[in-house]
């Protein structure tokens, strides 16, 4: 069975703190994915990653950093948090048409 | 650019109602169109999808055509069930493999 699994389901960070959130996937895709899902906006990408050590800034990038040194995992970065990147961050990867999404890390920073 | 506006929510039926959820696009070319569903709890699943006009998907009596000249791919189903309640979201892929979402509508269904 398919499986993206990402390292929180819920964090709590302050402001300013550096953070890391984690995904893997198991099934060898080669297209990984980062958004940031909020009420009434949808899903929105932050970067994507179709190779290893290859990255493309989505729509709404900055104040994030992502990290692809293997094909499994991809990291997103938080260099300083600030509250208004509170918000619900969900990884995808892909094989064609059809992403297959993690649960989702809830990340409040207060 | 690309964009996909779906119908505000949140919705709220009873069970056996029959159900539409509203999605047109703005793309380029021919984009793929999809629907997906986020149950409580949980990431996002696809749901069904289509890849050319007058194509249709379906999939747990859920049921969506691609119609190019109203660039629509409404949600269907003739008779919802208290699990289906969950948030919906109509999506297209024009290139590469990036996605483009509406803003989801929550679904409600009551007994």
């Amino acid at each position: 069975d398919v499986k993206v699994t990402q390292s929180s389901r819920y964090l709590v960070k302050r402001t300013g703190e550096k953070v890391f959130l984690e995904c893997v996937q198991d099934m060898d895709h080669e297209n990984m994915f980062w958004y940031r899902q909020d009420p009434g906006l949808g899903l929105r990408l932050i970067y994507f990653s179709y190779d290893v050590k290859m990255k493309e800034k989505g729509d709404i990038p900055e104040g994030y950093s992502v990290s692809r040194e293997k094909k499994e995992r991809f990291s997103l970065i938080l260099e300083s948090a600030s509250t208004n990147q509170t918000s619900m961050y969900l990884c995808a990867s892909s094989f064609f048409d059809e992403q297959y999404f993690g649960p989702g890390t809830r990340l409040t920073v207060t | 650019g690309d964009s996909v506006t779906q119908m505000e929510g949140p919705v709220t039926l009873s069970e056996e109602a029959f159900l539409t959820i509203n999605c047109t696009y703005t793309a380029t070319g021919y984009p793929s169109l999809f629907w997906y569903v986020q149950y409580p709890g949980e990431g996002l699943q696809l749901l069904l999808k289509a890849t050319k006009a007058d194509d249709k998907g379906s999939n747990k009596g859920f049921e969506a055509t691609y119609r190019k000249e109203t660039t629509s791919f409404h949600l269907e189903k003739g008779s919802v069930q208290v699990s289906d309640s969950a948030v919906y979201f109509c999506a297209l892929r024009a290139g590469a493999q990036k996605l483009v979402f509406g803003q989801g509508t929550r679904l409600t269904i009551n007994p």
